[in-house]
């Protein structure tokens, strides 16, 4: 596609359940990246894929908190047990290349709370 | 880890008037120095990048100057406009090579410009 999709746009989920989040990176982008934003807050690294190496899980905060990429395509970010805290925007980007750091381009998130 | 900070958190200007944001980083091996525009409920945009080869980056009324002795870069608009107004995030990555993958990102400055 064009750009980074991202669904849903926005999710409403009480405490204790489970959530899933899709992004569709730009065809061809071998990097992909999930960041949480917390209002007013900077981007919090989560995780990163590249092409079929091991995924850089350093940022999870919690086990509740997975995600899966399948090859070069869709990757889908879980949250279980879903705490209040965890209600933040969720930015998805991809990048040509890890290597030559190239910019990323963003999806326009997942607006997630916990009620 | 990288630790990327930034200043001022809000900056008010009028218009037509320049703005400075700037933003110190503490890995000296970090060589990519991205520029992010974030409007509100849509994805950070990439403005301008410079990578540790050139101390100064103009894409007309933009510009990023770096001095890696000192560890800090800076975000430079003239001739402010209103649509200028948003949230702009600083950020810096490492070579690919090793762990420093991702871009760490300062915790974002709200710019305001008064008509």
């Amino acid at each position: 596609g064009a750009g980074v999709s991202q669904s849903p746009s926005n999710k409403v989920t009480e405490k204790g359940k489970d959530v899933e989040l899709r992004c569709d990176p730009i065809s061809g982008h071998t990097a992909l990246y999930w960041y949480r934003q917390r209002l007013g807050q900077g981007l919090e690294f989560l995780i990163y894929f590249q092409g079929n190496s091991a995924p850089d899980k350093s940022g999870l905060p919690s086990d509740r908190f997975s995600a899966e990429r399948t090859g070069e395509s869709v990757s889908t970010l879980t949250i279980q047990r879903t705490q209040q805290e965890d209600s933040a925007v969720y930015l998805c980007a991809s990048s040509p290349s890890v290597g030559d750091n190239y910019g990323y381009t963003f999806g326009s998130g997942t607006r997630l709370t916990v009620v | 880890g990288e630790n990327v900070e930034q200043h001022p958190s809000t900056l008010s200007v009028q218009e037509g008037d320049s703005a400075v944001i700037k933003c110190t980083y503490s890995d000296s091996a970090s060589n990519y120095f991205p520029w992010y525009k974030q409007e509100l409920g849509k994805g950070p945009q990439l403005i301008i990048d410079i990578r540790s080869n050139v101390g100064e980056k103009k894409d007309q009324r933009i510009a990023v100057t770096l001095n890696k002795t000192a560890k800090h870069f800076s975000l430079h608009i003239t001739e402010t406009q209103p649509e200028d107004s948003a949230v702009y995030f600083c950020a810096a990555s490492g070579p690919s090579s090793g762990s420093a993958r991702q871009l760490t990102f300062g915790s974002g400055t709200q710019l305001t410009v008064l008509p």
